[in-house]
């Protein structure tokens, strides 16, 4: 296994602009997270995907973002619009999916709005 | 809905000296439980598990954490700190839901004295 690997690893971007993150998870892992972390804080759920549904999402996932996972494989997620508040460490996990769900984590994307 | 309380978030300790860090959890049934370590810049790295049986767990870099059901803990320990341990650390609980989403404590930061 390669681990789960995400592009890039930083990303300065101004207010107002749009960002586009990617998760490529460990092969063969039908399950796939997102979560976001602030400074000083634990991560915290975004969404998930089990093969290419996006079977939930948190009511910190605001119109803004986006995230699709077209084939079941690599996962996309897109901030419009990004606020100085979006600036957080985004971190994208994958795992196999059984009852005992052991979650691998990516070294994450840091995104700072200027 | 689940939670998790680390209630220290710096610690200090000698190299060679024991560590425990503090987890509390809450949550209404048998909880899944993690440690996970991020060294800085970093993603997650698994250092732990608990599923069932054993409370006892071992897990890697000569950590161990014990499930205490009558106190809802799942402190971590050390018996001997090495300065490469100095790092953050991040206490979850998975629900067993079929998401399983981790919901994360706020992190204790461990440093080590020479």
């Amino acid at each position: 296994d390669t681990g789960v690997s995400q592009d890039p690893r930083h990303k300065i971007t101004k207010r107002g602009q749009n960002v586009t993150f990617r998760c490529d998870p460990i092969s063969e892992h039908n399950r796939l997270y997102w979560y976001r972390q602030t400074l000083g804080q634990g991560p915290e759920f975004l969404t998930y995907f089990q093969n290419e549904a996006q079977l939930e999402k948190s009511r910190l996932l605001s119109d803004r973002f986006s995230a699709e996972r077209p084939k079941g494989s690599f996962s996309t997620l897109e901030i419009q619009r990004t606020e100085q508040g979006d600036s957080a460490m985004y971190l994208c996990a994958s795992s196999t999916g059984t009852s005992k769900n052991i979650q691998y984590f990516g070294a994450g994307t840091r995104l700072s709005v200027l | 809905a689940q939670s998790v309380t680390q209630p220290d978030i710096h610690i200090t300790v000698s190299e060679g000296a024991s560590l425990e860090l503090r987890c509390n959890y809450s949550y209404g049934a048998t909880p899944y439980l993690f440690w996970y370590v991020q060294s800085p810049g970093q993603g997650l790295q698994l250092l732990l598990k608990y599923f069932s049986g054993d409370t006892l767990v071992q897990g890697i870099k000569g950590f161990e954490a014990e499930f205490k059901r009558s106190q809802s803990s799942f402190n971590l320990r050390k018996p001997s700190v090495h300065w490469s341990d100095a790092a953050e650390y991040f206490c979850a609980v998975g629900a067993g839901n079929a998401g399983n989403m981790l919901t994360f404590g706020g992190g204790t930061r461990l440093m080590v004295k020479p």
